[in-house]
């Protein structure tokens, strides 16, 4: 299997536009997780899914930011309108079970707002 | 609340041993740990489940008190390779487990030769 795959690997954008962040987990597993992190607050969980239904949603910073898994192989984590603190390494993560199962990350995306 | 890593960072030399603590203010259901080299993504090393179960790397161990709410990984004999962040992820005892994890903000490991 290939592993987690994000795209983009970078984007550079400026205030206010919309940014779309994309994540297809590896085949079979069930979790996939949503991450952002910074120097500052580190590794932050923003929202996991469970067969594509999201289960918590409580780390995801404000309205901005929307999280969709339209279905098993693909998920994308959107800000509208972007702002410069969103710059962070965003990182897709997915596992085959949600209790005790490991995690496997994507490369992530590395995100810079102007 | 986010589990509480120490040290924060640590220098060794190859073939010099390390500890890296990680506690918790709940009760926990497991303990993960990671690693993360510059510029990568973080990498699984190790699983410490509720009630005793391990499953991990074969050259790293970690040990897991429930009571204390705490887990230990111990890095023997460092590599070079054994170089980056190590970041402790906790999944909570509720009962069950809702299967997401809060990281520490991570111990940051140089070898140096």
């Amino acid at each position: 299997d290939a592993g987690v795959i994000q795209s983009p690997r970078h984007e550079v954008t400026e205030m206010g536009q919309e940014v779309t962040l994309r994540c297809k987990p590896i085949s079979g597993h069930d979790y996939l997780f949503w991450y952002r992190q910074t120097m500052m607050r580190g590794l932050e969980l923003l929202i996991y899914f469970n067969n594509n239904v999201p289960i918590d949603d409580s780390g995801m910073p404000e309205d901005r930011f929307s999280a969709k898994m339209p279905n098993a192989s693909f998920s994308t984590l959107k800000i509208q309108p972007s702002e410069p603190r969103d710059s962070a390494v965003y990182f897709c993560a997915s596992s085959i079970t949600g209790t005790g199962g490991f995690q496997f990350f994507g490369p992530g995306t590395r995100l810079t707002v102007l | 609340q986010q589990p509480v890593q120490s040290p924060q960072a640590v220098i060794l030399r190859e073939g010099e041993d390390a500890v890296i603590n990680c506690s918790s203010s709940k009760a926990l259901y497991s303990v993960h740990w990671y690693r993360q080299k510059h510029g990568e993504a973080p990498v699984f090393l190790m699983i410490l489940l509720k009630g005793g179960e391990q499953k991990g790397h074969e050259k790293i161990s970690a040990s897991f008190n429930e009571k204390k709410q705490q887990s230990s990984l111990y890095l023997t004999a460092s590599q070079l390779s054994y170089s980056g962040t190590y970041f402790c992820g906790t999944e909570w005892w509720y009962g069950g487990s809702q299967g997401n994890l809060i990281f520490g903000k991570g111990t940051k490991l140089s070898v140096k030769p």
